[in-house]
């Protein structure tokens, strides 16, 4: 396995379900990062983690819940999302915070 | 004024030609810039660094600092169809990346 991986690369969900998506980087980093992007909207940064702590929550709604058990793995769970939630969510990692990031191919997520 | 800005275009340039994709960014402070490559509908690859003032050539991409004009540039030689994408500048500020909204490249067959 090489770079960032993330998992399903695609999903549809329903508005009252629960799922959760999972990325793996294998850089040895110490920061990972979720962002979304809408169609052809900029990046959004969502969540950083930085030595397994969270060191930013950009104002996400509360049905978007981070985990970061290990440097090298971070989850996002969603539950009762909105159709507004469709998107392509992105993780990333890097050396550090403030260092180059890596992004993982994403996930595309349709919620309906 | 916006941390880091770019140009949205899209910007058309002919194949062969060289594209030239300009940012600035407002923080002095700021010691590492980045360039990524975004096709449609994947996720941005880091194409180059740079961390000092002057040209940093790879392959038929150049960067361009300038950090007393807070300007930051990449030049596409010989451009190619399958360089067709958009294009984010990425800043650091303290221990934060900051990206800019891209701008798209079209490069005309």
């Amino acid at each position: 396995e090489t770079g960032v991986t993330q998992t399903p690369r695609h999903l549809v969900m329903g508005m009252t379900n629960k799922k959760s998506l999972k990325c793996e980087q294998h850089l040895g980093h110490n920061a990972m990062y979720w962002y979304k992007q809408s169609a052809k909207k900029p990046l959004e940064l969502m969540f950083v983690y930085n030595f397994k702590e969270q060191t930013e929550n950009n104002s996400v709604p509360s049905r978007f819940s981070p985990e970061c058990p290990n440097s090298s793995h971070l989850f996002l769970h969603l539950h009762t999302l909105q159709p507004e939630d469709s998107a392509l969510y992105l993780c990333a990692s890097s050396p550090a915070a403030g260092y180059e990031q890596y992004f993982g191919p994403g996930t595309r997520l349709t919620v309906t | 004024q916006k941390e880091v800005e770019q140009n949205s275009g899209p910007l058309s340039v002919p194949e062969g030609a060289i594209a030239s994709l300009n940012c600035t960014y407002s923080d002095r402070g700021s010691q590492s810039f980045f360039w990524y490559r975004q096709y449609s509908g994947k996720s941005p690859e880091l194409i180059m660094s740079i961390y000092s003032n002057g040209d940093k050539e790879d392959g038929r991409f150049t960067a361009q600092l300038n950090k007393a004009s807070q300007y930051v540039s990449l030049l596409i030689r010989d451009s190619q169809p399958s360089d067709s994408a958009t294009y984010l500048c990425a800043v650091n500020r303290d221990d934060k990346i900051i990206f800019g909204k891209g701008t798209r490249l079209h490069i005309l067959p």
